[in-house]
């Protein structure tokens, strides 16, 4: 079954910090990952989709990256800004279910 | 514009009084799925489908009912409605075609209090 564990699970950063958000997944048959971004008590509003094909794909100021021999995705955060201030999930689509697995998240604070 | 709307999207409720909590989604969706967030616990999915009248458990089913007639709707059921079933819930649904890339798309959350 695959697992998703996301680290750190908070983070508090001065603004205009360049920021590494990561997502770890145990099976690397993947279909796809999806970044997401939830602010407290809202929906999730989904950021960058990566298909198992890709490498990486860029949004503004957001780049995801993944690397499935090694399990892991990273979502890099430019020149951070207290409206960036939220929690980050990641979910991970496996090869033939198309059942998401998402992480916990990690819950960002950027402070003025 | 693609959507998925839940209703209601507030309610509290007493113990044991049936309710139902409708989902929709305008992008003809084959998969849809359930899901509750607590503090702590993460996003736990309840139910999911994949298609019409094909609907399967997910990670905490208990309690829940769920059914697919129609390929648009994926109404969750809560049948005698606990105190523990109090909690933030989530629709979901994607594509399960290839010419879409799958993307997730939620619905604003339903917050449900039962007393």
């Amino acid at each position: 079954k695959q697992e998703v564990t996301q680290i750190p699970a908070a983070l508090s950063v001065p603004e205009g910090e360049n920021l590494v958000l990561n997502c770890s997944f145990t099976d690397s048959a993947i279909y796809n990952l999806q970044w997401f971004r939830q602010d407290p008590g809202k929906g999730l509003t989904s950021l960058l989709l990566i298909q198992s094909s890709q490498r990486e794909q860029t949004s503004g100021r957001l780049n995801a990256s993944l690397d499935k021999s090694s399990g892991r995705s990273t979502l890099y955060i430019a020149a951070s800004q207290p409206g960036d201030s939220a929690t980050y999930l990641c979910a991970v689509s496996s090869g033939g279910s198309y059942i998401p697995t998402f992480g916990r998240g990690t819950s960002l604070i950027v402070h003025p | 514009e693609a959507q998925v709307t839940q209703n209601p999207r507030y309610l509290i409720t007493v113990t044991g009084k049936k309710l139902t909590v409708t989902c929709s989604q305008n992008m003809n969706h084959e998969y849809m799925s359930w899901y509750r967030q607590d503090p702590g616990l993460g996003l736990r999915q309840i139910y999911y489908s994949m298609n019409v009248e094909v609907t399967d458990k997910g990670d905490v089913p208990e309690g829940y009912k769920v059914s697919r007639k129609e390929k648009r709707n994926f109404p969750l059921i809560l049948e005698s409605p606990s105190p523990n079933q109090t909690s933030l819930y989530f629709c979901a649904s994607r594509s399960l075609g290839h010419d879409s890339g799958n993307t997730i798309y939620f619905g604003e959350g339903s917050w449900l209090t039962v007393v």
